[in-house]
């Protein structure tokens, strides 16, 4: 199984509402990213927190990270329809210079 | 004109065929990665390269090889595709820095079809 997995695999809520997508790991980390995919096209950057973060904001996505429960939640705060993609997070593994991504969580967002 | 530009774009070729796909950069950085994503498996690395002497295999480089011809090319070749190596390839890049692992910049991806 891959080192990071998403939960839920699909969400779908309603424009204006929160999304929450977590993520859990299994071996130890140098940082957590999130990507962004729109259908049919390549990932995007969203975030990076590093293992002594705790928790970090980017305009409406906030990203936190639990090394004790090695899991990681993002946030999506007042979601648009335009936030309709699929959400990454990708370990960077210590001691490695590989970054593992989880098989993502489809968000839909309705108008 | 898009930083990490991957051709071909679509490509349907038959079992056995050598396919080659390429990826050039323009945005300077040294690190580049070769991804696989299939449907429900998110997206596993096929090899990463750090340097135009440094080519290293990731998690699935068997029936794969690279090669980087300089700091803004490389490519990716299928020797002999087979139809389970039908899935849709990203090449990536990154920047040597703070981070082992830092953010990746991503190509808009190459849909091979093996029949």
């Amino acid at each position: 199984s891959q080192q990071g997995e998403e939960d839920p695999q699909a969400l779908s809520i309603q424009e204006g509402e929160n999304a929450t997508m977590n993520c859990s790991y299994k071996t130890s980390i140098n940082n957590l990213q999130w990507y962004r995919q729109n259908s049919g096209r390549g990932l995007v950057h969203l975030i990076l927190i590093r293992s002594n973060e705790r928790e970090k904001h980017s305009g409406r996505l906030r990203v936190t990270l639990d090394t004790s429960k090695k899991s990681s939640s993002l946030l999506i705060t007042a979601s648009r329809a335009a936030d309709t993609a699929s959400y990454f997070c990708a370990t960077g593994l210590r001691g490695s210079y590989k970054l593992i991504f989880g098989s993502g969580t489809r968000l839909l967002v309705r108008p | 004109d898009a930083d990490v530009t991957q051709t071909p774009r679509n490509r349907i070729t038959k079992t056995g065929k050598r396919i080659m796909l390429e990826c050039s950069q323009t945005k300077g950085h040294d690190r580049m990665y070769w991804y696989r994503q299939d449907p429900g498996l998110g997206l596993r690395l096929i090899y990463y390269s750090f340097d135009v002497k440094d080519i290293n295999k990731g998690e699935i480089s068997d029936g794969y090889s690279v090669s980087r011809q300089a700091q803004a090319k490389f490519s990716l070749s299928l020797e002999s595709a087979i139809p389970n190596q039908t899935a849709l390839y990203f090449c990536a890049t990154s920047v040597a820095g703070r981070e082992f692992t830092g953010e990746l910049f991503f190509g808009e991806g190459s849909r091979l079809t093996v029949l």
